[in-house]
């Protein structure tokens, strides 16, 4: 069975410092994994996506995300934060056969000036 | 690329109407398309599966007769709400899996806030 763990409901930084957004996943098969990221009132938009290629993936707007196996997480991570990175964010692991997507319950990032 | 579009991105209607939602994926062919239902501060619930050219998969829960899906060509796939009541009152959003690449992914709208008096 599919299932992922988003182990912050919140998280709040200060603009500049680095952000971390932790994912944890259960999976049957050799998983395809994504971050997903909603501004409010608005649709998903992909951030990036892990296919069992490189373990380290790069993303869009600076975020990137590692894929460890063995700790079966999949954090996403950004250097320095910005005001427009304050949204909800979503950690989705992919069941390849049907395609469905399996979302976690969202971890909302708080931007501070 | 992969732009997908929702039509209307909100609607108002009285209790007892219909309501049609329509999701279009733009610059690709989506054989696949999904339906999900969001919650105020929640995440995304899966209603159905939209196949192109066969009857939708419902999740366990889901009243199919009372959200009727019609997936009518590669880009289209249309939601109706039937005899609407305010509890159906939500945020809807429709994907469109994409395959190209060799990648499995699903491209999001913007999502339809439906709005029940």
């Amino acid at each position: 069975a599919q299932s992922v763990t988003q182990l912050d409901s919140h998280v709040s930084v200060s603009e500049g410092t680095p952000v971390l957004l932790r994912c944890n996943y259960s999976s049957s098969y050799s998983p395809s994994l994504f971050w997903y990221v909603q501004h409010p009132n608005k649709g998903l938009q992909l951030l990036l996506k892990y296919t069992s290629a490189a373990t380290l993936v790069k993303g869009i707007n600076g975020f990137e995300a590692e894929f460890k196996k063995s700790e079966t997480s999949f954090h996403l991570t950004k250097p320095s934060a910005h005001m427009s990175d304050a949204a909800e964010y979503f950690c989705v692991v992919s069941d390849n056969s049907p395609g469905k997507f399996y979302f976690g319950t969202g971890t909302s990032l708080t931007v501070i000036p | 690329g992969a732009v997908v579009s929702q039509h209307p991105s909100w609607v108002i209607c009285k209790s007892g109407t219909s309501v049609k939602i329509e999701c279009r994926s733009l610059d690709f062919q989506a054989t696949t398309m999904f339906w999900y239902r969001q919650f105020p501060k929640q995440s995304l619930m899966l209603m159905a599966t939209s196949n192109e050219g066969s009857k939708a998969t419902y999740e366990q829960g889901v009243e199919k007769d009372k959200f009727l899906i019609n997936h009518a060509s590669l880009t289209l796939s249309t939601l109706t709400v039937t005899s609407a009541h305010p509890e159906d009152s939500s945020f809807y959003i429709c994907s469109a899996r994409s395959l190209a690449g060799s990648t499995d992914t699903q491209y999001f709208g913007p999502g339809t806030r439906l709005t029940v008096l």
